[in-house]
Order: C-alpha cells, then sequence, then structure tokens
C-alpha cells in the first residue's frame, strides 16, 4: 500500500532562518506531489505542485521554494523565513493517471511551522 | 472557472442525530467531487469521492454524499454523529488538468454529548 511520510511533525524556526521540510511517498511511482500551506482556521492554499523529477511549477508568489530530487520526494525550503510563513503545511499526493482527474489527493500529517 | 462554496463555516449537532454539511460547486466541466475530513493537527483524510458514476456516494465512516447536477450540490450527510466525527470537513472540486483543484473554506463540525 502507499504511504506518505512528512517531516518534522512541529518546528520553531526564528525569522531570517533557512526552512527545509521534507516529503517522501512509498509505494508508487511517478507520482504528483503536492505542497499546500494552510493558515489558521482557513482553508488549503495550494504553493507548489510537481509532475515528475525536477518539475516544479508554483501556484502563488513567495518566499519559500520547492525541490524534487527524486521520484518520490518532495522539500519545501526557504532562504530566510519571514513571520507570514507560520502555518500548517500539508504535503499531498496523487496517482498519475491519464485522466487525472478522478484521482484524490492523499495527505500527509503535517507540519506545523511557527516563526518566532 | 471553478469554485466551491460551503455553506456553513460551523456545524453543531447533538450526538446520535443527522449531519448535513452543504457544498455547491461551479464547474464548467463535469467534475471530479471530493469531502474531506481533517482532524486537529492532522491531515487530510479522504472521506469520498465522486467520479460520474452513481450519483449517491458512500465512503468511510458511515458518511454519504450525493451528487446533484441541476442544484450544483454534493452534500456530505451522516445518519447519526459519533463525537468521534468532530473535525473540519473540505469539499474539493477537481477539474480537467491536475493542478485545478479547488478546497472549499471548510466547516467546522462539532458534536454535542
Amino acid at each position: 500500500s502507499q504511504t506518505i511520510h512528512q517531516w518534522p511533525a512541529t518546528l520553531v524556526q526564528p525569522v531570517g532562518s533557512p526552512l527545509s521540510l521534507e516529503c517522501t511517498v512509498e509505494g508508487t511511482s511517478n507520482p504528483n506531489l503536492y505542497w499546500y500551506r494552510q493558515a489558521a482556521g482557513r482553508g488549503l492554499q495550494l504553493l507548489f505542485y510537481s509532475v515528475g523529477i525536477g518539475q516544479i511549477s508554483s501556484e502563488v508568489p513567495q518566499n519559500l521554494s520547492a525541490s524534487r530530487p527524486q521520484d518520490r520526494q518532495f522539500i519545501l525550503s526557504s532562504k530566510k523565513l519571514l513571520l507570514s510563513d507560520s502555518g500548517f503545511y500539508l504535503c499531498a499526493w496523487s496517482a498519475y493517471s491519464g485522466t487525472v482527474v478522478d484521482q484524490p489527493q492523499h495527505f500527509g500529517d503535517g507540519t506545523r511551522l511557527s516563526i518566532l | 472557472a471553478q469554485s466551491v462554496t460551503q455553506l456553513d463555516s460551523h456545524v453543531s449537532v447533538s450526538e446520535g442525530t443527522p449531519v448535513l454539511l452543504r457544498c455547491n460547486y461551479s464547474s464548467s466541466y463535469s467534475p471530479s467531487l471530493f469531502w474531506y475530513v481533517q482532524h486537529p493537527n492532522k491531515g487530510l483524510q479522504l472521506l469520498l469521492k465522486y467520479t460520474s458514476a452513481a450519483t449517491l456516494v458512500k465512503g468511510i465512516n458511515g458518511f454519504e454524499a450525493e451528487f446533484k447536477k441541476s442544484e450544483t450540490s454534493f452534500h456530505l450527510t451522516k445518519p447519526s454523529a459519533h463525537m468521534s466525527d468532530a473535525a473540519e470537513y473540505f469539499c474539493v472540486v477537481k477539474g480537467t488538468s491536475y493542478d485545478k483543484v479547488i478546497f472549499g473554506p471548510g466547516t467546522s463540525l462539532s458534536v454535542i454529548p
């Protein structure tokens, strides 16, 4: 069966420090991968998605970047964190399909990021 | 363009009574629709999905949803609420490309003992 792992579960970082959040998927090949941010009491905002190694699309301009160095690894990074980067970050995957519309996304347990 | 509206930001029910969480969508295409549940500080778990097969979709934990094209609705129901159902619920619409996934703002469900 497929599993998705996200770490760390919680992270407290000072303003201006770097960030690296990692997400890995097991049990599937060539997944579509996603990073979302969820602000307190709000819905999900898609940050990045990837359809293959080295292929990253950004949904919104921001202080963050993403990379996909391996097929099932997705990394969210920042060189200098801002206070506004605080939030709950979720990684998700969906199966690659010719008719992708019906493939649900499967989520990791998230990383709670607090910027001080 | 696609959009999702969850009509209630918060719903409160008594344990053992029915649950109704409302979702309306707008889509230029025949959409796929999903409901997810999120417990505090956890990721989202898929409850059920509609993908143009049967209009009444059964999901996990006793939840079901009915797709009504004429009303552009996909309401989530459960006959009898359990305390463990207290969580945030998201309605999601997905169109013709992998990146066009639209999440509703969520409905917070409280279950009163």
